[in-house]
């Protein structure tokens, strides 16, 4: 069964401090997604990634093929990056072709 | 140019209705696709839709049905509403579909409540 598995669910930190979710997903995806969702609903897209390393201001999202694992880092974290941050995969098998979503870190960057 | 876009907004129903839920991508995308979110939980995959055609299907029952339009809009309709079908329904377009992946713009979403 396709899975994707997220870590922490929940992680509060001081401003300033170095931020990293973890993301695992079984064999087969054509690409990892990053996306970002605050309170509300609405759903930003991050970081779309098959290989390496991709860096956005202070993001940055890298994956390792071989161990079947992402990661999202946040540098300089700040209250304004408070927010649930999902991981999906969209598998490149057979079957329906929507994102497999992790279940989200809520992330809370304190003053 | 305008990001994706869905209505309603916020919808109340009761049990055993119906409701439709819409869609309009990005211009010049031609894939839609639709998700649902129970509080708490990641999205579930629906429907995605590719010039008009359905490309894939998630586990939900047939009382959940889609369609895409000529300009590339989409409803997706639920039947026979019941409590669990309370959810946030998100919306994502992007410009193809397939074995590629292609970068998803994200709806602000519908919640539907169901009473």
């Amino acid at each position: 069964k396709n899975e994707v598995e997220q870590s922490p669910q929940n992680l509060t930190a001081q401003e300033g401090e170095f931020i990293t979710i973890n993301c695992s997903y079984s064999v087969g995806i054509s690409a990892l997604h990053w996306l970002q969702q605050h309170p509300g609903g609405g759903i930003v897209s991050l970081f779309m990634l098959s290989s390496g390393k991709k860096k956005h201001g202070r993001l940055i999202a890298t994956i390792n093929i071989q161990e079947k694992h992402s990661s999202l880092h946040i540098t300089a974290s700040h209250p304004r990056d408070s927010a649930v941050y999902i991981c999906a995969a969209m598998y490149s098998g057979g079957g329906a072709d929507g994102l497999t979503f992790g279940k989200g870190t809520h992330l809370i960057i304190q003053p | 140019d305008a990001g994706v876009t869905q209505s309603p907004t916020h919808l109340i129903k009761t049990r055993g209705q119906q409701v439709t839920l819409r869609c309009s991508p990005i211009s010049g995308h031609k894939s839609v696709s639709w998700y649902q979110q129970v509080l708490g939980q990641g999205p579930q995959f629906i429907f995605q839709y590719y010039e008009k055609e359905e490309r894939g299907r998630g586990n939900f029952p047939d009382r959940f049905s889609a369609r895409q339009f000529p300009n590339y809009s989409s409803e997706l309709n639920v039947n026979a509403l019941l409590l669990g079908d309370s959810a946030l329904y998100l919306c994502a377009s992007s410009l193809g579909a397939g074995k590629l992946s292609y970068e998803q713009y994200f709806g602000p979403g519908t919640r539907l409540t169901v009473t």
